[in-house]
C-alpha cells in the first residue's frame, strides 16, 4: 500500500522545455490535487480533480495543464517551462469521508528551471 | 478570498522549551488541520479539529480550535529536536469544495 507516489523526484529543465509530472494513488480516493510549495508561501493549489473525468483550476493555474487519466492517476504538464516555475510540486488526495477533507501527500518533485 | 495567517514564520528554541504557533483568519472554517513536514518529504496530517473550542492532545502537542472556528493554535510542551520541521495549518471552507486553505507555515528548529 504505497499511498501517493510521484515521479520524478528531481528534475532540471531549461527554459522552454516541457515535462510531465506523474502522480498515482492506491487509496481509492476520488479527489486529487496538485500544489506548488515556495518558501514563505505555504502550499498553493495549481489544479484539482474532484473525480475521474473532471478537472478545475486552482489558485495558480497559469503555465500548467493537467490530465486525470483514471481514478488512480493525475498528471501535471508544463508545456514551456519558465524559471518562475522552479518549485517543489506535491500531489495529494483527499479523504472526504466523513467530510473532514484530510489530505494525503506524495513525497514531492523538486523542479529547477534554468 | 479566504486567508490563513500563520505566526510566527520561524522559531528557533532550545530543547525543553515550550512554544505556541498560531493560525488566524477572518473567515469561519468547517474544520482545521495541522500538518507537519520534514525536509524532502510531503506534509503529514497531525490532527483535525472540527468543533468550536475543541482541544486535542497528541503526546506533547496540544491543538485548539477557536470558539468561532476562525483560528487555531498548536502548543508544544518541552520541545525536542525530533519536533524540528515545518508546521502547516489548513482550513476547510464552509462551502466544502474539497479544497483547503493553507497557512504560510512555521519553520521550527529545536536545538539540543
Amino acid at each position: 500500500n504505497a499511498g501517493v507516489t510521484q515521479t520524478p523526484k528531481f528534475q532540471v529543465l531549461k527554459t522552454g522545455q516541457s515535462m510531465t509530472l506523474q502522480c498515482a494513488q492506491d487509496m481509492n480516493h476520488n479527489s486529487m490535487y496538485w500544489y506548488r510549495q515556495d518558501p514563505g508561501m505555504g502550499l498553493r493549489l495549481i489544479y484539482y480533480s474532484a473525480s475521474e473525468g473532471t478537472t478545475d483550476k486552482g489558485e495558480v493555474p497559469n503555465g500548467y495543464n493537467v490530465s486525470r487519466l483514471n481514478k488512480r492517476e493525475f498528471s501535471l504538464r508544463l508545456e514551456s517551462a519558465a524559471p518562475s516555475q522552479t518549485s517543489v510540486y506535491f500531489c495529494a488526495t483527499i479523504n472526504r469521508d466523513p467530510s473532514y477533507n484530510e489530505q494525503f501527500f506524495g513525497p514531492g518533485t523538486r523542479l529547477t528551471v534554468l | 478570498t479566504q486567508l490563513l495567517e500563520q505566526s510566527p514564520q520561524f522559531l528557533s528554541i532550545q530543547e525543553g522549551e515550550n512554544l505556541t504557533v498560531y493560525c488566524n483568519s477572518s473567515s469561519v472554517f468547517s474544520s482545521l488541520q495541522w500538518y507537519r513536514q520534514e525536509p524532502g518529504e510531503g506534509p503529514v496530517l497531525l490532527v483535525t479539529v472540527v468543533t468550536g473550542g475543541e482541544v486535542k492532545k497528541l503526546k506533547r502537542l496540544t491543538f485548539q480550535f477557536g470558539d468561532a472556528r476562525k483560528d487555531s493554535s498548536l502548543h508544544i510542551t518541552a520541545a525536542q529536536p525530533g519536533d524540528t520541521g515545518l508546521y502547516l495549518c489548513a482550513g476547510a471552507p464552509l462551502s466544502n469544495t474539497g479544497k483547503l486553505i493553507f497557512g504560510q507555515g512555521t519553520t521550527l528548529q529545536v536545538k539540543p
